[in-house]
């Protein structure tokens, strides 16, 4: 099975500064079809998880501009511009163009 | 408006036996695919088995495979996911989410069910 490892796991930001999230795969994700189909979840406390990015830079509808993703091949990163107090929760990258889809273990961003 | 609804989630002893439901809205159930996605107390995200809604297309996880059979009734939107010989692991919150369409990957979760394995 592909292994997405993220970091940092945990990350505390000051409320209007940036952060940043890194996942990188144990294999190359692109799929036959030469996309690279790997998505960024956000799941806040209580809440099942949220799609926002999808093939590696792809805003999902009605995410904020402030949300962006990056990457190609093994190495992908998501970047929030400015953190909100609503932004608080678990991050989780997702490839899914192996089988079976596979998740990295979640990155939790916390307020400072 | 896209809503999927789990239901069935209950307390278990283990070795017993569960359906899960997965009723989707809002979209045309049988050009897409489904999947069901498993979360543990406290854990990280584990996909578990999909199906596509027209029949067919059906994969399982390693860890469930010959343990958990995955289903449709088309006339009701449903998914079903049996889930037989239970142990403490299957405990977690179970999701479905809707197969996306032009890309590969997840788009629209239900809110998920509680499986809990325990005598």
């Amino acid at each position: 099975d592909v292994v997405l490892t993220q970091t940092p796991l945990s990350t505390p930001v000051t409320l209007g500064q940036p952060a940043s999230i890194s996942c990188r795969s144990s294999q190359s994700l692109v799929y036959s079809d030469g996309n690279t189909h790997l998505s960024w979840l956000q799941q806040r406390p209580g809440q099942p998880p949220r799609l926002l990015i999808y093939k590696v830079s792809n805003r999902f509808s009605g995410v904020p501009d402030r949300f962006s993703g990056s990457g190609a091949g093994t190495d992908f990163t998501l970047k929030i511009s400015r953190v909100e107090a609503e932004d608080v929760a678990v991050y989780y990258c997702m490839q899914a163009t192996h089988i079976p889809h596979t998740f990295g273990q979640g990155t939790k961003l916390e307020i400072k | 408006e896209v809503q999927l609804v789990e239901s069935g989630g209950a307390l278990v002893q283990p070795g017993g036996s569960l359906r899960l439901s997965c009723a989707a809205s809002g979209f045309s159930f049988s050009n897409y695919y489904i999947h069901w996605v498993r979360q543990a107390p406290g854990k990280g995200l584990v996909w578990v088995s999909d199906m596509h809604g027209g029949g067919g297309g059906i994969t399982y996880a390693d860890s469930v495979r010959g343990r958990f059979t995955i289903s449709r009734d088309s006339a009701k939107n449903t998914i079903y996911l049996e889930m037989n010989n239970l142990t403490g692991d299957d405990t977690a919150v179970y999701f479905c989410a809707r197969g996306t369409t032009g890309w590969r990957g997840v788009d629209y979760w239900g809110q998920g069910t509680l499986v809990t394995v325990s005598s």
